[in-house]
């Protein structure tokens, strides 16, 4: 079982929807838990950083930490087409620096 | 402007034959990283670096080499390519933080190796 699960997908989805993008894991000991956006043919970009339990919002976005069910949300509002690129969730523990990424679900927002 | 810089971004070679791919940094980052991503896979750290002369194993480093004999450089070098290092390689930087933690990490474009 890998330590962080995430779905390939694509998820397409039209303009303006509400996307949900959606991360599990197994490892107790992460408290530290990222999002970054990858464009085609780019490097991954930090989108969001989340330290222990709870919500944070910026913008459109919204990252959510369940931890007592070891599962991680990223939520896109008024999704744009611009939105379009690969998502990985990524986490590490309090004790190490290494970061863990799952293997990033691609999202299709079509105008 | 801030950024890293990988090169070649894209090269195709043959089993065997020696290859650099060069990473270089603007931004006084103590810490980099190299990491490969494959499909279902993820990205997968190879080799990383805290500081210059610094450098330690990531999860996948059979088979790769680095060197850190500048703070702006962290090059990758594959002594002998085979078949099974064909991927898309990342360099990435960050600065370290309160308690030795690295901070945002900051990534290339990416350099797509083909070994035939």
């Amino acid at each position: 079982q890998k330590e962080v699960e995430q779905d390939p997908g694509p998820l397409s989805v039209p303009e303006g929807a509400i996307v949900s993008l959606n991360c599990t894991y197994s490892n107790s000991a992460f408290q530290y838990f990222m999002w970054y956006r990858q464009y085609s043919r780019k490097g991954p970009e930090l989108l969001m950083y989340t330290y222990s339990s709870g919500n944070k919002e910026d913008g459109r976005f919204t990252a959510q930490v369940d931890k007592s069910s070891k599962y991680i949300s990223l939520f896109i509002r008024d999704s744009q087409p611009s939105d379009s690129a690969t998502y990985l969730c990524a986490m590490s523990a309090i004790d190490t620096d290494k970061l863990i990424f799952g293997t990033g679900t691609r999202l299709q927002v079509f105008p | 402007e801030a950024q890293v810089t990988q090169n070649p971004r894209y090269l195709i070679t043959v089993t065997g034959k020696k290859l650099t791919v060069t990473c270089s940094q603007n931004m006084n980052h103590e810490y980099m990283s190299w990491y490969r991503q494959d499909p279902g896979l993820g990205l997968r750290q190879i080799y990383y670096s805290m500081n210059v002369e610094v450098t330690d194993k990531g999860d996948v480093p059979e088979g790769y080499k680095v060197s850190r004999k500048e703070k702006r450089n962290f090059p990758l070098i594959l002594e002998s390519p085979s078949p099974n290092q064909t991927s898309l390689y990342f360099c990435a930087s960050s600065f370290l933080i309160a308690g030795g933690r690295t901070g945002e990490l900051f990534f290339g474009e990416g350099s797509r190796l083909t070994v035939l």
